[in-house]
């Protein structure tokens, strides 16, 4: 398997304010990451692919400069949310994935609450 | 896009019972891992299993990539198994889950 961290686990914030959450891969240097929210009783839904060093993949109808992620090296990858909101509020999750391997791996999850 | 189905969506079992859990999808992939997400939100690795069958433990998948659907056994369910289960697939460069199944398993 691998071991994936996030911090913060939960984290509590005004609407207006900016949250970072940050994403590491502790065992294997990851060149790709994956961002996932997912809201209450349902599935979890692809936010965007975070690659080190280029660009952010983003999905159809995530808002790029509202999300913003950065890879900055091979083990680590952030997600700010921007001027937060409460419709913000949900589960944030990333996953990183090996190489040639086809299992992805997942981080415990960032819960956020916007007020 | 590829459409992951996951059936049933909600089941109720009695300590020790046995369940089939069923995961459907409407193309070929390239693989399909399950999970078990528990109750703080953590996603559990199950199984990796583009085709074939696995098992660990009380837990054993198999997948018929030809006919695009995979299934999920557990025997002798505890209380401690209680939680969704999702099914995900690698589709391209995509990893799309499917709506997962709540499990409640009562003592």
């Amino acid at each position: 398997g691998a071991v994936v961290s996030q911090h913060p686990s939960r984290v509590i914030c005004k609407s207006g304010t900016s949250v970072k959450i940050e994403c590491r891969s502790l065992d294997f240097q990851a060149t790709t990451m994956f961002w996932y929210r997912q809201f209450p009783k349902q599935s979890l839904m692809l936010m965007a692919t975070s690659n080190e060093g280029s660009k952010a993949t983003y999905e159809q109808g995530v808002e790029k400069d509202k999300f913003l992620i950065n890879h900055a090296s091979l083990t680590l990858s952030t997600l700010t949310v921007t001027s937060a909101h409460p419709e913000d509020s949900s589960f944030y999750i990333c996953s990183t994935k090996k190489a040639g391997a086809g299992a992805q791996y997942f981080g415990p999850g960032t819960r956020l609450l916007v007020l | 896009g590829i459409q992951v189905e996951q059936s049933p969506p909600d089941l109720i079992l009695q300590e020790g019972a046995n369940s089939t859990l069923r995961c459907n999808f409407s193309d070929s992939v390239n693989n399909l891992q399950w999970f078990h997400q528990n109750p703080w939100g953590q996603l559990i690795n199950l199984f990796y299993i583009p085709s074939g069958t696995k098992q660990n433990g009380r837990l054993s998948a198999t997948t018929v990539a030809t006919e695009r659907y995979s299934l999920l056994y557990i025997s002798s369910s505890q209380t401690t198994d209680s939680g969704v289960y999702f099914c995900a697939v690698n589709y391209g460069q995509n990893f799309v889950f499917g709506p997962g199944t709540r499990l409640s398993v009562l003592p």
